[in-house]
């Protein structure tokens, strides 16, 4: 079972540049998450969707953008990389239907911006 | 102030010790209430899900108190192998149920 996928696994960036973390869930989940993880700290909640055609910010939207292509696929992007995003970045989903399921995330995505 | 908030530790504790985590939400409305584990550089993982009457998996006792809105963990007879993050979550509440907040974590290191 693939579960959550994320691509790339790595990624380095020249600031300015833009680009576009993929994520996909084979497990027909609604809702799906973009998380940050810095150093020392705990996973921040960048953009969620919710259901399929939804998208909501999380705490730390500013400088991202999010797309829910469809229900299995939800990209994250960045149009102008900055040296503040270097970071790992989590995808995750959930059945949202019930209460206390579980979120399953895929391997990260470790981003350098230079 | 943070939704959800710990003691970022570390905790230090040798093999055998019984050891204990408090989160605290902001959310009175918040519904869901998680643990979960992360090991280094790894995606994190689901511990145990947290019930109003508390709950039990093995070494592992979640109990949440909604009155204070804290949720703790406690591991009794701690292995060398529990030693890593761990991670308080708790969703959003009614208009935002589905949103799924972080606390920044609990490192716990056991010592032979």
């Amino acid at each position: 079972n693939a579960g959550v996928t994320q691509t790339p696994k790595f990624q380095v960036l020249k600031t300015g540049q833009s680009m576009t973390l993929q994520c996909a869930q084979d497990m027909n989940h609604n809702s799906m998450y973009w998380y940050r993880q810095d150093p020392g700290m705990g996973l921040r909640l960048i953009y969620y969707s919710a259901s399929e055609g939804t998208t909501d910010k999380g705490e730390v939207p500013n400088g991202y953008n999010v797309s829910r292509l469809n229900k299995r696929e939800f990209s994250l992007r960045l149009e102008s990389a900055a040296p503040s995003q270097t970071s790992v970045y989590f995808c995750a989903s959930r059945d949202r239907d019930r209460v206390n399921t579980e979120a399953f995330f895929g391997q990260g995505t470790r981003l350098t911006v230079v | 102030r943070k939704e959800v908030e710990q003691d970022p530790g570390p905790f230090n504790v040798p093999e055998g010790a019984t050891v204990a985590f408090n989160c605290t939400y902001s959310n009175s409305a918040s519904q869901s209430f998680f643990w979960y584990r992360q090991d280094c550089r790894k995606e994190p993982k689901l511990l145990m899900s947290v019930y109003s009457s508390g709950n039990e998996d093995g070494r592992f006792t979640a109990q949440l108190n909604r009155a204070s809105q804290y949720i703790s963990l406690l591991i009794r007879d701690s292995k060398l192998s529990d030693s890593a993050t761990y991670l308080c979550v708790v969703n959003g509440g009614h208009s935002s149920a589905s949103k799924i907040i972080f606390g920044s974590g609990t490192r716990l290191s056991i010592r032979p």
